[in-house]
């Protein structure tokens, strides 16, 4: 299957700084991918559609000033976190469509546990 | 209303018995359904899928769809330790965008 790498696994980082996130699809072109948050015990919250080329959609209560979302190639997409607060500190998970299955089949990286001290 | 609604558990089972995990959605359009598990502090893996009224069944798990009464559910036939986990409920919305339930927390006890 279609694999999905993110990097960095976990992050530490202080308040106030900024924090970037990559999603890399390994073995297919990604012209969408999605970022999820999760907090402990919740579900998967979509933030935002990221489309190559194009600006990101983002959900409703999502800062797009905060959570910045580049995806400049079809391989890649970033999250950055910017001015972070305890608050952030979360999961955050990157999932990737292949344009050569079906629209509803998502490919979801290891994900990337963010601590704000 | 939630859009995917889930009994959040946790859900205790002995081990070799059926585990049956149950969701409802809300979107009418919705056509595609998932269930996904995840252990804890790792990311989501798909188990299984399905797309049209019935029962799909792919090795000890079966997923069961009822879009009349807007009802998912998933069983886990020989329940095994290693299937403790959160099982997550998910639909393809009408909106394009996949929509996940809270989880269920599923618990196999020797």
């Amino acid at each position: 299957g279609a694999v999905v790498s993110q990097h960095p696994s976990w992050v530490i980082c202080k308040s106030g700084t900024s924090v970037k996130i990559e999603c890399r699809s390994l073995d297919f072109q990604a012209t969408t991918m999605f970022w999820y948050r999760q907090f402990p015990k919740q579900s998967l919250m979509l933030m935002a559609t990221s489309n190559e080329g194009s600006k990101a959609t983002y959900e409703q209560g999502v800062e797009k000033d905060k959570f910045l979302i580049n995806h400049a190639s079809l391989t890649l997409s970033t999250l950055t976190v910017t001015s972070a607060h305890p608050e952030d500190s979360s999961f955050y998970i990157c999932s990737a469509r292949d344009p050569r299955g079906r629209p509803t089949e998502q490919y979801f990286g290891p994900g990337t546990r963010l601590t704000v001290t | 209303q939630k859009e995917v609604e889930q009994n959040s558990g946790p859900l205790s089972v002995p081990e070799g018995a059926i585990a049956s995990l149950n969701c409802t959605y809300s979107d009418r359009g919705s056509q595609s359904f998932f269930w996904y598990r995840q252990y804890s502090g790792k990311s989501p893996e798909l188990i299984m899928f399905i797309y049209s009224n019935g029962d799909k069944e792919d090795g000890r798990f079966t997923a069961q769809l009822n879009k009349a009464s807007q009802y998912v559910s998933l069983l886990i036939r020989d329940s095994q330790p290693s299937d403790s986990a959160t099982y997550l409920c998910a639909v393809y919305s009408s909106a394009s965008k996949i929509i996940f339930g809270s989880g269920t927390r599923l618990s196999i006890r020797p």
